[in-house]
Protein backbone atom coordinates (compact mmCIF):
# COMPACT_ATOMS: atom_id res chain seq x y z
CA UNK A 1 0.00 0.00 0.00
CA UNK A 2 1.61 3.60 -1.32
CA UNK A 3 1.40 6.19 1.24
CA UNK A 4 0.52 9.94 0.79
CA UNK A 5 3.43 11.37 -1.34
CA UNK A 6 3.89 15.56 -1.95
CA UNK A 7 6.18 16.95 -4.34
CA UNK A 8 8.25 19.20 -3.99
CA UNK A 9 10.09 18.54 -0.95
CA UNK A 10 10.86 22.04 -0.66
CA UNK A 11 10.35 25.27 -2.90
CA UNK A 12 11.65 29.02 -2.96
CA UNK A 13 9.59 31.55 -4.53
CA UNK A 14 9.56 35.25 -4.91
CA UNK A 15 6.71 37.44 -3.59
CA UNK A 16 4.13 37.87 -6.39
CA UNK A 17 4.25 34.55 -7.98
CA UNK A 18 2.30 31.69 -8.15
CA UNK A 19 2.93 28.29 -7.01
CA UNK A 20 1.63 24.42 -7.56
CA UNK A 21 2.00 21.66 -4.97
CA UNK A 22 0.82 18.18 -5.72
CA UNK A 23 -0.06 15.54 -3.49
CA UNK A 24 -0.69 11.83 -4.45
CA UNK A 25 -3.24 10.26 -2.27
CA UNK A 26 -2.89 7.28 0.00
CA UNK A 27 -4.14 4.36 -2.00
CA UNK A 28 -7.80 3.74 -2.28
CA UNK A 29 -8.49 7.06 -0.30
CA UNK A 30 -10.94 9.67 -2.52
CA UNK A 31 -10.21 12.32 0.08
CA UNK A 32 -7.87 14.71 0.09
CA UNK A 33 -7.09 17.89 2.57
CA UNK A 34 -4.88 20.71 2.60
CA UNK A 35 -3.17 22.22 5.51
CA UNK A 36 -1.10 25.34 6.08
CA UNK A 37 1.35 24.74 8.69
CA UNK A 38 3.51 27.88 10.10
CA UNK A 39 6.08 27.15 11.98
CA UNK A 40 5.70 26.38 15.74
CA UNK A 41 1.71 26.34 14.22
CA UNK A 42 -0.66 23.93 14.60
CA UNK A 43 -1.65 22.62 10.81
CA UNK A 44 -4.57 25.30 9.40
CA UNK A 45 -7.71 23.70 7.38
CA UNK A 46 -7.35 25.04 3.88
CA UNK A 47 -9.82 22.82 1.59
CA UNK A 48 -10.95 19.10 1.25
CA UNK A 49 -11.57 17.72 -2.02
CA UNK A 50 -13.86 14.76 -2.46
CA UNK A 51 -14.12 13.24 -5.58
CA UNK A 52 -12.94 15.81 -7.67
CA UNK A 53 -15.11 18.52 -6.32
CA UNK A 54 -14.72 21.09 -3.27
CA UNK A 55 -16.14 19.31 0.19
CA UNK A 56 -15.33 22.20 2.82
CA UNK A 57 -12.81 25.04 2.60
CA UNK A 58 -11.20 26.84 5.75
CA UNK A 59 -10.55 30.91 6.55
CA UNK A 60 -8.11 31.31 3.05
CA UNK A 61 -8.58 33.67 0.43
CA UNK A 62 -9.50 32.80 -3.18
CA UNK A 63 -5.68 33.22 -4.16
CA UNK A 64 -5.77 29.57 -2.74
CA UNK A 65 -7.41 27.34 -4.90
CA UNK A 66 -6.84 23.43 -5.81
CA UNK A 67 -7.72 20.38 -7.93
CA UNK A 68 -8.62 17.23 -7.46
CA UNK A 69 -8.10 14.68 -10.60
CA UNK A 70 -10.00 11.10 -11.29
CA UNK A 71 -7.56 9.06 -9.80
CA UNK A 72 -7.69 11.24 -6.48
CA UNK A 73 -4.31 13.31 -6.87
CA UNK A 74 -4.50 16.58 -5.81
CA UNK A 75 -2.78 20.37 -6.41
CA UNK A 76 -2.69 23.28 -4.28
CA UNK A 77 -2.37 26.36 -6.73
CA UNK A 78 -1.29 29.64 -4.46
CA UNK A 79 -1.02 32.79 -6.58
CA UNK A 80 0.11 36.41 -6.31
CA UNK A 81 2.64 34.77 -3.19
CA UNK A 82 2.84 36.54 0.05
CA UNK A 83 5.83 36.67 2.28
CA UNK A 84 3.35 35.43 5.15
CA UNK A 85 2.64 32.27 2.80
CA UNK A 86 6.07 30.39 4.06
CA UNK A 87 5.08 27.41 5.52
CA UNK A 88 4.86 23.34 5.52
CA UNK A 89 1.90 22.94 3.54
CA UNK A 90 0.60 19.61 4.41
CA UNK A 91 -1.82 16.94 2.14
CA UNK A 92 -3.55 14.40 3.78
CA UNK A 93 -5.68 11.62 2.28
CA UNK A 94 -8.57 9.44 3.54
CA UNK A 95 -11.79 7.76 2.69
CA UNK A 96 -15.16 10.13 2.60
CA UNK A 97 -18.48 10.02 2.16
CA UNK A 98 -19.94 9.27 4.94
CA UNK A 99 -20.74 11.63 8.34
CA UNK A 100 -17.93 10.06 10.19
CA UNK A 101 -15.08 11.38 9.47
CA UNK A 102 -12.00 8.61 8.95
CA UNK A 103 -8.56 9.18 9.99
CA UNK A 104 -6.56 11.34 7.66
CA UNK A 105 -3.19 10.06 6.40
CA UNK A 106 -0.36 13.00 6.21
CA UNK A 107 2.57 13.32 3.41
CA UNK A 108 5.37 14.59 4.22
CA UNK A 109 4.64 18.52 2.97
CA UNK A 110 6.22 20.74 0.73
CA UNK A 111 8.11 23.40 2.53
CA UNK A 112 7.65 26.64 0.68
CA UNK A 113 9.58 29.70 1.15
CA UNK A 114 8.34 33.36 0.45
CA UNK A 115 11.60 35.82 -0.14
CA UNK B 1 -17.17 27.92 17.52
CA UNK B 2 -14.34 25.23 17.41
CA UNK B 3 -11.24 25.28 19.28
CA UNK B 4 -9.05 23.14 20.74
CA UNK B 5 -6.03 23.92 23.47
CA UNK B 6 -2.93 22.69 24.13
CA UNK B 7 -1.79 24.77 27.12
CA UNK B 8 1.55 22.83 27.50
CA UNK B 9 4.12 24.21 24.83
CA UNK B 10 7.06 22.44 25.35
CA UNK B 11 7.46 19.29 28.60
CA UNK B 12 10.97 17.51 29.31
CA UNK B 13 10.95 14.50 31.01
CA UNK B 14 13.53 12.10 31.96
CA UNK B 15 13.50 8.35 29.88
CA UNK B 16 11.23 6.41 31.31
CA UNK B 17 8.99 8.73 33.36
CA UNK B 18 5.24 9.20 32.71
CA UNK B 19 4.04 12.24 31.00
CA UNK B 20 0.54 13.24 30.11
CA UNK B 21 -0.39 15.53 27.38
CA UNK B 22 -3.19 17.97 28.10
CA UNK B 23 -5.99 19.18 25.34
CA UNK B 24 -9.24 20.68 25.90
CA UNK B 25 -11.42 21.75 23.29
CA UNK B 26 -14.56 23.95 22.64
CA UNK B 27 -17.45 23.07 20.59
CA UNK B 28 -21.20 23.71 19.88
CA UNK B 29 -21.82 20.25 18.10
CA UNK B 30 -23.38 17.43 20.22
CA UNK B 31 -21.27 14.91 17.73
CA UNK B 32 -17.46 15.47 16.93
CA UNK B 33 -14.53 13.61 16.21
CA UNK B 34 -11.58 14.02 18.39
CA UNK B 35 -7.94 12.72 17.20
CA UNK B 36 -4.25 12.57 18.60
CA UNK B 37 -1.33 13.06 15.98
CA UNK B 38 2.45 12.34 16.06
CA UNK B 39 5.29 15.04 14.34
CA UNK B 40 8.52 13.81 14.59
CA UNK B 41 11.34 15.86 13.06
CA UNK B 42 10.61 14.38 10.18
CA UNK B 43 7.73 16.66 9.94
CA UNK B 44 4.92 13.70 8.55
CA UNK B 45 1.57 13.77 10.89
CA UNK B 46 1.40 10.26 12.31
CA UNK B 47 -2.31 9.07 13.43
CA UNK B 48 -2.42 7.86 16.78
CA UNK B 49 -6.49 7.45 17.78
CA UNK B 50 -9.79 8.72 17.01
CA UNK B 51 -12.28 8.80 19.66
CA UNK B 52 -16.00 9.31 19.12
CA UNK B 53 -17.80 12.02 21.50
CA UNK B 54 -20.62 9.29 22.09
CA UNK B 55 -18.06 7.08 23.51
CA UNK B 56 -16.10 8.08 26.41
CA UNK B 57 -14.32 4.91 27.28
CA UNK B 58 -10.52 5.44 28.03
CA UNK B 59 -8.70 3.55 25.41
CA UNK B 60 -5.01 2.12 26.00
CA UNK B 61 -2.72 1.07 23.15
CA UNK B 62 0.71 -0.46 24.60
CA UNK B 63 2.40 2.24 26.30
CA UNK B 64 -0.05 4.79 24.98
CA UNK B 65 -3.29 6.00 26.96
CA UNK B 66 -5.84 8.35 26.23
CA UNK B 67 -8.64 9.51 28.81
CA UNK B 68 -11.63 11.38 27.46
CA UNK B 69 -14.24 13.20 29.69
CA UNK B 70 -16.79 15.30 28.61
CA UNK B 71 -17.68 16.80 31.69
CA UNK B 72 -14.27 19.13 31.51
CA UNK B 73 -13.89 18.75 27.42
CA UNK B 74 -10.59 17.45 28.11
CA UNK B 75 -9.07 14.46 26.23
CA UNK B 76 -5.75 13.91 27.36
CA UNK B 77 -2.86 12.07 26.17
CA UNK B 78 -0.58 9.67 28.47
CA UNK B 79 2.57 8.04 27.92
CA UNK B 80 3.77 5.72 30.15
CA UNK B 81 7.45 4.65 30.64
CA UNK B 82 8.55 7.12 28.12
CA UNK B 83 11.76 6.72 25.58
CA UNK B 84 13.63 8.85 22.75
CA UNK B 85 11.74 7.21 20.12
CA UNK B 86 8.59 9.51 21.53
CA UNK B 87 10.27 13.11 21.50
CA UNK B 88 8.18 14.83 18.93
CA UNK B 89 5.57 17.59 18.92
CA UNK B 90 1.49 15.80 19.69
CA UNK B 91 -1.36 17.53 18.07
CA UNK B 92 -4.56 16.96 19.27
CA UNK B 93 -7.45 17.71 17.11
CA UNK B 94 -11.08 18.31 16.38
CA UNK B 95 -13.51 17.60 14.03
CA UNK B 96 -17.30 18.27 14.26
CA UNK B 97 -20.58 17.19 12.74
CA UNK B 98 -21.25 20.92 11.42
CA UNK B 99 -18.05 22.52 10.19
CA UNK B 100 -17.85 20.70 6.85
CA UNK B 101 -15.27 18.40 7.05
CA UNK B 102 -12.86 21.00 8.70
CA UNK B 103 -10.47 19.69 11.13
CA UNK B 104 -9.31 21.99 13.72
CA UNK B 105 -5.99 21.21 15.21
CA UNK B 106 -4.52 22.51 18.54
CA UNK B 107 -1.01 24.42 18.55
CA UNK B 108 1.22 21.08 19.99
CA UNK B 109 2.65 20.20 22.19
CA UNK B 110 6.64 19.68 21.78
CA UNK B 111 7.81 16.64 24.12
CA UNK B 112 11.16 16.23 24.59
CA UNK B 113 12.59 12.34 26.12
CA UNK B 114 15.73 13.32 27.79
CA UNK B 115 17.80 9.50 27.68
Amino acid sequence: ETGVTQSPTHLIKTRGQQVTLRCSSQSGHNTVSWYQQALGQGPQFIFQYYREEENGRGNFPPRFSGLQFPNYSSELNVNALELDDSALYLCASSLGGTSVPYEQYFGPGTRLTVT
Amino acid sequence: AQKVTQAQTEISVVEKEDVTLDCVYETRDTTYYLFWYKQPPSGELVFLIRRNSFDEQNEISGRYSWNFQKSTSSFNFTITASQVVDSAVYFCALRGSNTGNQFYFGTGTSLTVIP
